[in-house]
């Protein structure tokens, strides 16, 4: 099982042009999210999706889209990218979180994103 | 408002000495308590999760605390290693109708010296 992976890696935008992040899982998990992290702000939720072709905005939605087409692949577009939106992305997925059972997450490596 | 405070922010020992953790959290109503460990240049990766009924959880070195009426949790470290130098996250949630909300600390630095 390769678990969660990402691609790209790193990525370097200059403003106002787009991109798209993709995320795969292969735990056959519904959840899946995407997370930014930046220094001294901890992980903050973009958007998530409870199921193939279901999502839903997080934390800090601007200026981010997804769509999730299949349950094992999770995208997140950036139709003009802003300085703002350099970053650490992050995907996760789990299987269905709900009441005092415990399903942990499980993290891709992570895309360096560097909008100049 | 659901939060979840970590300290220290930062932490430097020397390797072979123990430390703890501290998690603080405001939310409800719970549902789970997880620690993560992240590794530099990498995603974060799950240590222990507890619920409310459980008071502790180890995990090789790693032991992790709950006290449900405090709201508080630590995570000792038990003669460290180099390779414990990482941030340690805690992560709560809260229980919903339909999906439990995932509430993120800011981490705790660890580092290990030589």
């Amino acid at each position: 099982n390769a678990g969660v992976t990402q691609t790209p890696k790193f990525r370097v935008l200059k403003t106002g042009q787009s991109m798209t992040l993709l995320c795969a899982q292969d735990m056959n998990h519904e959840y899946m999210y995407w997370y930014r992290q930046d220094p001294g702000m901890g992980l903050r939720l973009i958007h998530y999706s409870v199921g193939e072709g279901t999502t839903a905005k997080g934390e800090v939605p601007d200026g981010y889209n997804v769509s999730r087409l299949k349950k094992q692949n999770f995208l997140l577009g950036l139709e003009s990218a802003a300085p703002s939106q350099t970053s650490v992305y992050f995907c996760a997925s789990s299987s269905r979180t709900s009441g005092r059972t415990s399903y942990e997450q499980y993290f891709g490596p992570g895309t360096r994103l560097t909008v100049t | 408002k659901n939060q979840v405070e970590q300290s220290p922010q930062s932490l430097i020992i020397l390797e072979g000495k123990n430390c703890t953790l501290q998690c603080n959290y405001t939310v409800s109503p719970f549902s789970n308590l997880r620690w993560y460990k992240q590794d530099t240049g990498r995603g974060p990766v799950s240590l222990t999760i507890m619920t409310f009924s459980e008071n502790t959880k180890s995990n090789g070195r790693y032991t992790a605390t709950l006290d449900a009426d405090t709201k508080q949790s630590s995570l000792h470290i038990t003669a460290s290693q180099l390779s414990d130098s990482a941030s340690y996250i805690c992560v709560v949630s809260a229980r919903s109708n339909r999906d439990d909300k995932i509430i993120f600390g800011k981490g705790t630095r660890l580092h290990i010296l030589p």
